[in-house]
């Protein structure tokens, strides 16, 4: 089975801290991502990743930038995090361009606040 | 633009067969997925749709029209456990997944 971890369940920060948001898979995957969920706008993409050191923005990557040192782990950075950051963060993973039919496997997720 | 639709709720009755309808407007197409989101929870692959048709899984079917952009998951023989967010999610151009807002089902005894 595939896991796909994130370091906190749940954070709690101040405005304007930087934040790290850490995921982990252990399955090989070539791509990961960041999404964050928010009651009636859904699952939104913030970045994704398709190889070490590569990444693409998705949909809301203002406010974030993101880290690929090593193909199992994907890091979300906030660099000064503000109040409407606060969210629920989730990571996901899948396999390669080749595998279309792959579908993504979701940590649990990061509720996190600013205040 | 990129835009995936799907309603907001939707309420039916245990026993019962329901349809979650999706349309989708993007500017590439590799698939279709359908995904289940229990409250406080992750969400949890369904079904992939690629071709058109439909692709039949116990009490779970997902159906596939790209001409019309369109897709529906329809849920048989409903239990209570099915009550969930169903999200529609369509892998756009090379590996980037966008969802839809997902629609809150909800089952009456």
């Amino acid at each position: 089975d595939v896991k796909v971890t994130q370091s906190s369940r749940y954070l709690v920060k101040r405005t304007g801290e930087k934040v790290f948001l850490e995921c982990v898979q252990d399955m090989d995957h070539e791509n990961m991502f960041w999404y964050r969920q928010d009651p009636g706008l859904g699952l939104r993409l913030i970045y994704f990743s398709y190889d070490v050191k590569m990444k693409e923005k998705g949909d809301i990557p203002e406010g974030y930038s993101v880290s690929r040192e090593k193909k199992e782990r994907f890091s979300l950075i906030l660099e000064s995090a503000s109040t409407n950051q606060t969210s629920m963060y989730l990571c996901a993973s899948s396999q390669g361009r080749t595998s279309f039919h792959s579908p993504l496997h979701f940590g649990n997720g990061t509720r996190l606040t600013v205040t | 633009g990129q835009n995936i639709d799907q309603p907001t709720e939707m309420t039916a009755t245990e026993g019962a067969i329901v349809q979650i309808n999706c349309t989708y407007q993007t500017s590439g197409f590799n698939g279709l997925f359908w995904y289940q989101q229990h409250a406080g929870e992750a969400p949890t692959f369904l079904s992939y749709n690629v071709l058109d048709g439909l692709e039949e899984k116990g009490r779970f079917s997902s159906f596939l029209s790209r001409s019309k952009g369109y897709s529906y998951l329809l849920l048989k023989e409903l239990q209570m456990k099915d009550s969930a967010s169903y999200l529609c999610a369509v892998r756009d151009t090379g590996d980037k997944i966008i969802f839809g807002k997902g629609t809150r089902l909800h089952i009456l005894p």
